[in-house]
């Protein structure tokens, strides 16, 4: 596709439920990411994909967190039990390139705004 | 955590005017990159400085390093209403992994009136 695409847009959820958030890495970038972004602040990272490999997943918050891309292209984020300081906005960003392409922008969709009541 | 600190919080400027960012940062860097986000959309990057570079312009931006300062500034100039929007700068620090995961600032609400 033209861009990152990210689904759902918007989720509300009740604490305790689980959620599934979808990401469309631009065709053919190996490198992928997810961040956390809180209201008003600027975004944390989450985790790091390098094709389908989770090569760093030391910005999860919490077991409940889980990220798989399985097949190296689209990326799923799963959190378990949500609870409400789980809210913000989650966004991924793809890369072409692998490790050592660090000088290459990275590319962001839109995002996913996550509310947990 | 966020490991930069952004300057001001929000500006606001007319038309016309230039606008000036600045970020500061603590850990020795690869590359510090720039990104705007409109409201409600993902990040947008704008330009990309490396550690031993100085200066870089792209369009209307100019982008400076200070590596001994740990800072770097992002100017606008001839603002437009379409600038409005928040800077962010990241941060690619040096020493740990190779694959370049970003450390943003809180980011500074720019506002230009027409």
């Amino acid at each position: 596709g033209a861009g990152v695409s990210q689904s759902p847009r918007y989720k509300v959820a009740k604490r305790g439920q689980d959620v599934a958030l979808r990401c469309d890495p631009i065709s053919g970038h190996v490198s992928l990411f997810w961040y956390q972004q809180a209201l008003g602040q600027g975004p944390e990272f989450l985790t790091y994909f390098q094709n389908e490999a989770q090569l760093d997943k030391s910005g999860l918050p919490s077991d409940r967190f889980f990220a798989e891309r399985p097949e190296g292209s689209v990326s799923t984020l799963k959190i378990q039990r949500t609870q409400q300081e789980d809210s913000a906005v989650y966004l991924c960003a793809s890369r072409p390139g692998a490790q050592g392409s660090s000088n290459q922008p990275q590319h962001f969709g839109d995002g996913t705004r996550l509310s947990i009541l | 955590s966020q490991q930069g600190e952004e300057d001001p919080q929000a500006l606001s400027i007319q038309e016309g005017e230039n606008a000036t960012m600045n970020c500061s940062y603590k850990t020795s860097i690869n590359n510090l990159q720039w990104y705007r986000q409109n409201s409600g959309r993902g990040l947008v990057h704008l330009i990309l400085i490396r550690s031993n570079e100085r200066e870089k312009h792209s369009g209307r931006l100019r982008v400076t390093l200070d590596t001994s300062k740990k800072s770097s500034s992002l100017l606008i100039t001839a603002s437009r209403a379409a600038d409005t929007a928040s800077y962010f700068c990241a941060t690619d620090n040096a020493g740990g992994t190779s694959y370049g995961k970003l450390t943003f600032g809180q980011g500074t609400i720019l506002t230009v009136h027409p």
